[in-house]
């Protein structure tokens, strides 16, 4: 069964910092990986898709890696901003999209 | 551009009392998921629909039903609440496995069963 960790399970920064978030996974068998994020009593919103033939996927200041066979994702943030404060999860899957697994994510606080 | 929708937001049940929590995507999407979260647990998966008129079952499907009404909406059944069913319940939807699309999530059901 797929096991997903997130380290670390909280963060504080001060603005303006750069900081990067990591996923591990038990089975490096996937077929793409999900980086989320969720704000307080709020849905999760998906940030980057990376599928199993990319090593990084960018999308304006944050940036995703996947090493596969090391069964690991970072999400690289930069230039953090309050705005960005939320919990980050990520999501590996394997087949079909009930084959997803969410990690317990990251709750990232940005302090002004 | 709602996206998912899930109703209602908010619900407070006793114990053994019955309850359908509603969803609907308008995104044409075939596949659709329900899921719970618990704190410590991350997400699991309670039943999908793969395409309409197919359901099955996931991580923790006991003490639930669900209907895939159309391919619009897809609903989740509690029987006879119970307060280990306490959760926040999400709705997902994609276009289906074959292809390479994020899952799509609503704003979620927060239950409490006292």
């Amino acid at each position: 069964k797929q096991e997903v960790t997130q380290i670390p399970a909280a963060l504080s920064v001060p603005e303006g910092e750069n900081l990067v978030l990591n996923c591990s996974f038990t089975d490096s068998a996937i077929y793409n990986l999900q980086w989320f994020r969720q704000d307080p009593g709020k849905g999760l919103t998906s940030l980057l898709l990376i599928q199993s033939s990319q090593r990084e996927q960018t999308s304006g200041r944050l940036n995703a890696s996947l090493d596969k066979s090391s069964g690991r994702s970072t999400l690289y943030i930069a230039a953090s901003q309050p705005g960005d404060s939320a919990t980050y999860l990520c999501a590996p899957r394997i087949g079909g999209y009930q084959k997803v697994t969410f990690g317990t994510g990251t709750k990232l606080q940005v302090i002004p | 551009n709602a996206g998912v929708t899930q109703t209602p937001k908010f619900q407070v049940l006793k114990t053994g009392q019955s309850m359908t929590l509603q969803c609907a995507q308008d995104m044409n999407h075939n596949s659709m998921y329900w899921y719970r979260q618990d704190p410590g647990m991350g997400l699991r998966l309670i039943y999908y629909s793969a395409s309409e008129g197919t359901t099955d079952k996931g991580e923790v499907p006991n003490g639930y039903n669900v209907s895939r009404l159309n391919k619009r909406e897809f609903s989740l059944r509690l029987e006879s609440a119970a307060p280990s069913q306490t959760s926040v319940y999400f709705c997902a939807s994609t276009p289906g496995s074959s292809y390479n699309s994020p899952l799509h999530f609503g704003n979620g059901t927060r239950l409490t069963v006292t």
